[in-house]
């Protein structure tokens, strides 16, 4: 079946701008995962939805950021009046359950450069 | 709180021999364990996982991890390594009762021919 998918894959954003980007977790998954990836860095945890249930977004930034789940499916990630240090790449992964063992999927990345 | 390190930034072998790659974990209480490895311009895929049971645990593409709770480590190794081995692997721990997964900062394997 198809995986996580997210759009875009590559954003240019001038500094100051607004951005969003897109996750489609696999059908069906319960869990839904933010992650932020600098540059030769680990992926560190943005924020956790359980269905539409944003239950976790101590790993958000700043005010700045923020991320949503309306109908418990489809993520969108928003960052607002960006700046150089949101340079990353924003990984979306889903779950099909909510326990700590289970097997998070990642998709493929939002490469995010603000120049 | 949890924390993982990988003291290897970059661990460089030849093709076809043996690797490990090092993970050690913080924690007070009991710990889930993942390697992941991400291909370039590709998401993360896991390898394997250290739930419970039997220390020594086996994953896709001919990888292992052994569990030792007293040295907190998880190493994965793999006794034969091929050029398309050459990717970043992260270690990951998450803990019963949560479900934030803590990512080391990742080991770059470079296989040489």
């Amino acid at each position: 079946g198809a995986g996580v998918s997210q759009s875009p894959r590559y954003k240019v954003a001038k500094r100051g701008q607004d951005v969003a980007l897109r996750c489609d977790p696999i059908s069906g998954h319960v869990s839904l995962f933010w992650y932020q990836q600098a540059l030769g860095q680990g992926p560190e945890f943005l924020t956790y939805f359980q269905n539409e249930a944003q239950l976790d977004k101590s790993g958000l930034p700043s005010d700045r950021f923020f991320a949503e789940r309306p109908e418990g499916s489809v993520s969108t990630l928003k960052i607002q009046r960006t700046q150089q240090e949101d340079s990353a790449v924003y990984l979306c992964a889903s779950s099909p359950r909510t326990d700590s063992g289970n097997t998070i999927y990642f998709g493929e990345g939002s490469w995010l450069t603000v120049v | 709180a949890q924390s993982v390190t990988q003291l290897d930034s970059q661990v460089p072998v030849f093709e076809e021999a043996p690797v490990e790659l090092r993970c050690n974990y913080s924690s007070s209480v009991s710990v889930y364990l993942f390697w992941y490895v991400q291909y370039p311009n590709q998401g993360l895929q896991l390898l394997l996982k250290y739930l419970s049971g039997s220390t020594l645990v086996k994953g896709i593409n001919g990888f292992e991890a052994e569990f030792n709770k007293s040295q907190t480590s998880f190493h994965l190794r793999k006794p034969s390594v091929h050029i398309s081995d050459t990717a970043e692997y992260f270690c990951a721990v998450s803990t019963s009762g949560t479900y934030k997964y803590i990512f080391g900062t990742g080991t770059r394997l470079k296989v040489l021919a």
